[in-house]
């Protein structure tokens, strides 16, 4: 079945850039997608790219995807401590008319001052 | 235009009850799906349906678990008997017609105790 892996910390000092990695598994993927998870609340949709991008930019985001490698990154500028988070990668082979989507474990994003 | 609406946000419940957990959906949105969130790790997805049917229910517990989502009124996730490793965070998700634009949107979710 599909798999979706992804390092569980990383931690970075304010100011820099932050890189969280994903890795897939499922080759018929068509959307990727980045979550963002904080204390207690639910699931927010950062950013997503289909399957036939190689980049996709947002502001501060930049989410990059080697489809050869099954590999998905996400790299967010100027890190803020506001950003301190769990990000959850996910996929979505949308087969049929049911999109459900999975997740990686998280990563759990820690700011430094 | 409010978001996707759970309740309870917390609920607890003793061993052998029952756990009914709502979801409203955003405004405009036919499907809904359901994941559970065990601790420390990531969503899994169990259920989707749109208005009074079930498309997809291969991530349902075979037995306790059933879903529903009616003609009106919010989608229900009913949990029978409760055991102590349902206790998990339960998030819903809406979605508009499938038109290509895949995007959903998450609730805040249910954290179940069972104690």
């Amino acid at each position: 079945g599909e798999d979706v892996e992804q390092s569980l910390f990383l931690s970075v000092r304010e100011g820099d850039s932050s890189v969280i990695n994903c890795t897939y598994t499922d080759s018929s993927s068509t959307y990727l997608y980045w979550y963002k998870q904080e204390p207690g609340a639910g699931l927010q949709l950062l950013t997503y790219i289909f399957s036939n991008m190689d980049m996709k930019q947002d502001q501060r985001l930049t989410v990059l995807l080697n489809k050869k490698d099954k590999h998905l990154s996400l790299r967010i500028a100027d890190t803020q401590t506001g950003d301190s988070a769990i990000y959850f990668c996910a996929e979505s082979s949308y087969s049929g008319s049911a999109r459900q989507l999975t997740f990686g474990s998280g990563t759990q994003l820690t700011v430094l001052p | 235009n409010a978001g996707v609406m759970q309740n309870p946000r917390h609920l607890v419940r003793r061993r052998g009850q029952e756990a009914r957990l709502r979801c409203s959906p955003m405004k405009g949105h036919s499907h809904v799906y359901w994941y559970r969130q065990l601790p420390e790790e990531g969503l899994k997805f169990m259920v989707y349906l749109q208005k009074e049917n079930i498309i997809d229910e291969s991530g349902m517990p075979k037995e306790r678990f059933s879903a529903e989502f009616p003609k009106e009124g919010p989608s229900i996730l009913r949990i029978q008997q409760v055991v102590r490793g349902d206790s998990a965070a339960y998030f819903c998700a809406s979605s508009p017609p499938i038109t290509g634009n895949t995007e959903a949107f998450f609730g805040q979710g249910t954290r179940l105790t069972v104690v």
